[in-house]
């Protein structure tokens, strides 16, 4: 069965960092890319970042570029996301997705909640 | 960026009655590969978005047969034949034609009336 699970979330203060975690299993984690995406409260589906099965390649949201770094070890099955000088609007439910050639968003995790706030 | 717009934003529905929501992009989804990457999500309340279709109108595995897609272009609709009890939630569009970004519906939130 496959499964995403998403760790790291918690209370972040403005211009603070934390690292989420997404521990993937039931499927070659190292035949997938990934993303993540993130969901403020009562709001809608917003893509984050994405990152090649290998590690090679990534992407960002304009929104999050230069502050968030995606990576992966392919090693232990396990997608994070690198949050650095954290703001307010960085606010969200986070979610890893799997991305199956194009087939995007078969998989999602539980999601963790990120709050920063002073 | 493609910006997708769906319609309406708050659909009311009878139980057993049909719904259809509309998602238009801003440009063509047709990728320089010849496919069309529009797949439609649901998320219930307080869970994570669950695929529903992919690639227009291939529905997911377990999707019940009452969720339909279609379309073409700029211009793609998600069907639900009867709609259940189960099927509250909000439905977004999202296309995975022109990355990055990749970019997702404001959302449709259903209701039963």
């Amino acid at each position: 069965e496959v499964q995403l699970v998403e760790s790291g979330g918690g209370l972040a203060q403005p211009g603070g960092s934390l690292r989420l975690s997404c521990a993937a299993s039931g499927f070659t984690f190292s035949g997938y890319w990934m993303h993540w995406v993130r969901q403020a409260p009562g709001k809608g589906l917003v893509w984050v970042s994405l990152i090649y099965h290998d590690g090679s390649a990534t992407d960002y949201a304009d929104s999050v570029k230069g502050r968030f770094t995606i990576s992966r070890d392919n090693a232990k099955n396990t997608l994070y996301l690198q949050m650095n000088s954290l703001r307010a609007e960085d606010t969200a439910v986070y979610y890893c997705a799997r991305d199956a050639g194009g087939e995007w968003g078969d998989y999602w995790g539980q999601g963790t909640l990120v709050t920063v706030s002073s | 960026d493609v910006v997708m717009t769906q319609s309406p934003l708050s659909l009311p529905v009878t139980l057993g009655q049909p719904a259809s929501i509309s998602c238009r992009s801003s440009q063509s989804l047709v990728s320089s590969d010849g496919n069309t990457y529009l797949h439609w999500f649901q998320q219930r309340p307080g869970q994570s978005p669950r695929r529903l279709i992919y690639k227009v109108s291939n529905r997911d595995s377990g999707v019940p047969d009452r969720f339909s897609g279609s379309g073409s272009g700029t211009d793609f609709t998600l069907k639900i034949s009867r709609v259940e009890a189960e099927d509250v939630g909000v439905y977004y569009c999202m296309q995975g034609s022109h990355w990055p970004p990749y970019t997702f519906g404001q959302g449709t939130k259903l209701e039963i009336k």
